[in-house]
C-alpha cells in the first residue's frame, strides 16, 4: 500500500443521494489530484490542488464538487450522480515543488456505483 | 492532438521470460516520463522514471528506454514473475506544469506458469 489512503472503498448510491468520498495523504506533498477511471479509457484527471488552492478544474461537471482543507486531505462531494459516473475514482499527492520529483502517489481508489 | 498510447493492448508471457510494454507519445515538448503498474482492485503503483535527458534507465529488474527521435518508450522486466501480472500504464509530463501527466490506455501483462 501507499502513504495515500482512500475511504470509502466502495460506495453504491442513487442519483438522488449526497455522499463524499475522502482521501489523505501522509507523504508530506503538496499537491493532491482527483482522477476518474472508466473501462478501457485513459486515466482522466477531474481536479489538481496545489498548497490548497484548486489550480486545474478539467471541465467537471459541478455535481461533482471537490474540498481540500489541508495539504494532508481531499475530499470529493458527490450529488445526484449519472449512472455513467460509475468508475473507480483515484485520488493522487505528489511533491511540486522544483523539478525534481513529477511523480504522482496513488491511493487505492473509490469503486463507485451509481444506481 | 498530443496523446499517449500503447502499441499492444495485451500481452502474454511466460514465467521467467523477459517482457517488453511499449508506448508512443507525439508530444514533443514531454522532457518526463513514468511508468505505472496497477494490480486488480489497486490504484496504480509507480515503477520507474526517465527524464528526456537520458535514453535509458534501469530499476530493479526493469528497465525503461526512451527513443527521443521516434518518440518511443518501452518498459522491459526481465524475469517475468505470476506477481508481475498487472495493467501498466506509461505517463508523460511535458514540463510545462508539474502537476500535468497524460496517461495512456494500458497494457494488460499475464504471466503464464
Amino acid at each position: 500500500e501507499t502513504g495515500v489512503t482512500q475511504t470509502p472503498r466502495h460506495l453504491v448510491m442513487g442519483m438522488t443521494n449526497k455522499k463524499s468520498l475522502k482521501c489523505e495523504q501522509h507523504l508530506g506533498h503538496n499537491a493532491m489530484y482527483w482522477y476518474k477511471q472508466s473501462a478501457k479509457k485513459p486515466l482522466e484527471l477531474m481536479f489538481v490542488y496545489s498548497l490548497e488552492e484548486r489550480v486545474e478544474n478539467n471541465s467537471v461537471p459541478s455535481r461533482f464538487s471537490p474540498e481540500c482543507p489541508n495539504s494532508s486531505h481531499l475530499f470529493l462531494h458527490l450529488h445526484t450522480l449519472q449512472p455513467e459516473d460509475s468508475a473507480l475514482y483515484l485520488c493522487a499527492s505528489s511533491q511540486t515543488s522544483g523539478r525534481a520529483q513529477r511523480e504522482q502517489y496513488f491511493g487505492p481508489g473509490t469503486r463507485l456505483t451509481v444506481t | 492532438g498530443e496523446s499517449v498510447g500503447l502499441h499492444l493492448p495485451t500481452l502474454s508471457v511466460q514465467e521467467g521470460d523477459n517482457s517488453i510494454i511499449n508506448c508512443a507519445y507525439s508530444n514533443s515538448a514531454s522532457d518526463y516520463f513514468i511508468w505505472y503498474k496497477q494490480e486488480s482492485g489497486k490504484g496504480p503503483q509507480f515503477i520507474i522514471d526517465i527524464r528526456s535527458n537520458m535514453d535509458k534507465r534501469q530499476g530493479q529488474r526493469v528497465t525503461v528506454l526512451l527513443n527521443k527521435t521516434v518518440k518511443h518508450l518501452s518498459l522491459q522486466i526481465a524475469a517475468t514473475q505470476p506477481g508481475d501480472s498487472a495493467v501498466y500504464f506509461c505517463a508523460e509530463n511535458s514540463g510545462g506544469s508539474n502537476y500535468k501527466l497524460t496517461f495512456g490506455k494500458g497494457t494488460l501483462l499475464t504471466v503464464n506458469p
